[in-house]
This record gives C-alpha cells, structure tokens and sequence, in this order.
C-alpha cells in the first residue's frame, strides 16, 4: 500500500545509547517531516528536507540529527538519548498543498 | 509569531448531540488551515484544507469553516465513531511546507 512507513514501531533505550528512526514514502514526494507528539504539546517540527540533498531544523532540533538519504527515505537520529526525547515520533511527507502531509504511524520511544 | 490554539481540550458528547470545535490562528500569511483527524496509536489523518474566509468543506457529519482568525469543525448528529483527537494546522506562506499544529482537541461520543 502507498503511504509512509516507519521503522521500528517501540523502542526502549537507556540513557546516553543511540539510535536511528527510519522513514520511507513511496509516494514520489518531494518534502518530508519528522515532528514530535507530547501531551498537551500536540505536534513539534524537529527537522525537515524540502527537497532530496536538503535538510533544515524545525522547532525542536536539540539532540537530533537527520539525514534524507534519497528521495524516498529520511531518518532521525539521536546520538545521545536523553529522558526528554520520550516521545512519539511522526513521520510525514508532503505532496499536492490540498492534501497537507501524509503521516506515518509512528514511533513510540521511551528513554530510561 | 505563528501560533494555533484549539479549544476546548476535550468534549464529550451523546450520540446525536451536535457540536463545533474551535481553531484559533495568527499567522503572517495564511497559505491554508488543515484538519486531520487522530486515532489512538495512529498517525494523523487528513479531513479538509481550507484556504481564504468564508470558505466551507463538508465530509459525512464533519463540517469545516474558516474566517479571517479562526475555524470551525462542525459536527452534525456525531455517532462513537466519531470519537478521535481532532488536530488543526496552518501553513504560512513562504516557510517550506512546514505546518504548525494546535494541540487539539480529544472528542469523545457516548452512544
């Protein structure tokens, strides 16, 4: 099925581990997300690309990195996990404006 | 500073009892007002988009309007399956996509 598809789903890290989120969309657009959902927060931009070979910082890019490998994928990064960076990670990519963002179902992290 | 804010935070209904959620936004330039719909461990899914006052979107029972500062998500007769966190988002001009989220609001229809 098209849409946005990320990996892996849970994960529960120490403190100080790292790891990388992955994203991919198969939907041949051009721009893609990676936000935060806290509650009572609602939605964060961390990073975003605009376009393959590009990346910028959103709202909340402390302790994250990104990387858009193609056109396809775009992964986030966390060296050095922290307890803050508890959080439910959404991916998202972006085509024709009627349509805002298509969102994966994203990534459940515990940092403990 | 672009900013959204929804209310209420949560809204209980009866089945059949209708009701409106609210999206207040300032920002610079408003490319379009998105509402998404959330289901508990899911990722966001697209409701409308509008783009200039006055403008209405209808979907089933949900209706959308839009002013100069704020929108409307109408919800006519809702049934439980209505039940989901409501997001609304805007898009300014000229800023790379990037759409900015109210926090929503959690609605929840009782049969």
């Amino acid at each position: 099925n098209a849409g946005v598809t990320q990996t892996p789903k849970f994960q529960v890290l120490k403190t100080g581990q790292s790891m990388t989120l992955q994203c991919a969309q198969d939907m041949n657009h051009n721009s893609m997300y990676w936000y935060r959902q806290d509650p009572g927060m609602g939605l964060r931009l961390i990073y975003y690309s605009a376009s393959e070979g590009t990346t910028d910082k959103g709202e909340v890019p402390n302790g994250y990195n990104v990387s858009r490998l193609n056109k396809r994928e775009f992964s986030l990064r966390l060296e050095s996990a922290a307890p803050s960076q508890t959080s439910v990670y959404f991916c998202a990519s972006r085509g024709t404006a009627d349509y805002g963002y298509t969102f994966g179902s994203g990534t459940r992290l515990t940092v403990v | 500073e672009d900013q959204v804010t929804q209310s209420p935070e949560a809204l209980r209904l009866q089945e059949g009892e209708s009701s409106s959620l609210n999206c207040s936004y300032t920002v610079s330039g408003l490319r379009g007002l998105f509402w998404y719909r959330q289901d508990p461990g899911k990722g966001p899914e697209f409701l409308f988009t509008l783009y200039s006052a006055g403008e209405e979107k209808e979907k089933e029972r949900l209706k959308a309007t839009l002013t100069k500062k704020e929108s409307f998500l109408h919800i006519t007769a809702p049934k439980p399956e209505d039940s989901a966190t409501y997001l609304c988002a805007v898009q300014a001009n000229n800023q790379g996509g990037k759409l900015i989220f109210g926090q929503g609001t959690e609605l929840s229809v009782k049969p």
